[in-house]
């Protein structure tokens, strides 16, 4: 069965840090990644996405993403947060053919000051 | 342009009722997705319509269904509420899918079932 894996509930880094959200997918083929931001009441924005083409992938809000086919990973990356980014963030996937997002549990990220 | 609105964004309903929840999806939008989320089992895919045909279904019981009118918006119904039906709604919209391209995600409908 297709499965996404989010191994961090929760992390806390301090503003100005870097951070790292780590995903990691099960498909038979490529699939398209996603990762997406949710703040508290709202609903879920769209950082990057990967399609094919160029293993990294810039978003937006200075997010960027690498997919490393080998490990089946599809990894978050901010060289250096604000307090604003903190949120909950989800990757997801979506098969060639389907149009339905299967998402990992997310993560929340907790930002201090 | 304005965004994906979904209506009510609130709702208490009792064991047994069934709700209907809408989603107006962006202007030129013709694929709209229905997702549940709950702290337990996360965000799950519930169905996709496009053009007034689902074309996607998640795993969800009968007692969900769904459908699209021809301006494109999208209705969810929840029939016989159960207490595990309390779930944020969201529902989603892009131009042709989300492998096309960007789905823009509503607020959602927040659903207490007592």
């Amino acid at each position: 069965a297709q499965s996404v894996t989010q191994p961090d509930i929760h992390i806390t880094v301090s503003e100005g840090a870097s951070l790292e959200l780590r995903c990691n997918y099960s498909y038979g083929a490529t699939p398209y990644l996603f990762w997406y931001v949710q703040s508290p009441g709202q609903g879920l924005q769209l950082l990057l996405k990967y399609f094919s083409g160029d293993t990294l992938v810039q978003g937006i809000k200075g997010f960027e993403a690498e997919f490393k086919r080998s490990q089946s990973s599809f990894n978050l990356r901010k060289p250096s947060v604000h307090w604003s980014d903190a949120a909950e963030y989800f990757c997801a996937v979506a098969s060639r053919g389907a149009q339905k997002l299967v998402f990992g549990q997310g993560t929340r990220l907790t930002i201090n000051p | 342009k304005a965004g994906v609105t979904q209506t009510p964004r609130y709702l208490i309903k009792t064991r047994g009722q069934q709700v209907t929840l809408s989603c107006s999806p962006i202007s030129g939008h013709r694929s709209v997705s229905w997702y549940q989320q709950t702290p337990g089992q996360g965000l799950q895919f519930l169905f996709e319509y496009f053009s007034e045909t689902q074309r996607n279904k998640g795993n969800f019981p009968g007692r969900f269904s769904g459908r699209q009118f021809s301006n494109s918006r999208s209705e969810m119904n929840v029939s016989t509420l159960e207490l595990g039906d309390s779930a944020l709604y969201l529902c989603a919209s892009s131009k042709v899918g989300v492998t096309g391209d960007e789905q823009y995600f509503g607020p959602g409908t927040r659903l207490t079932v007592t």
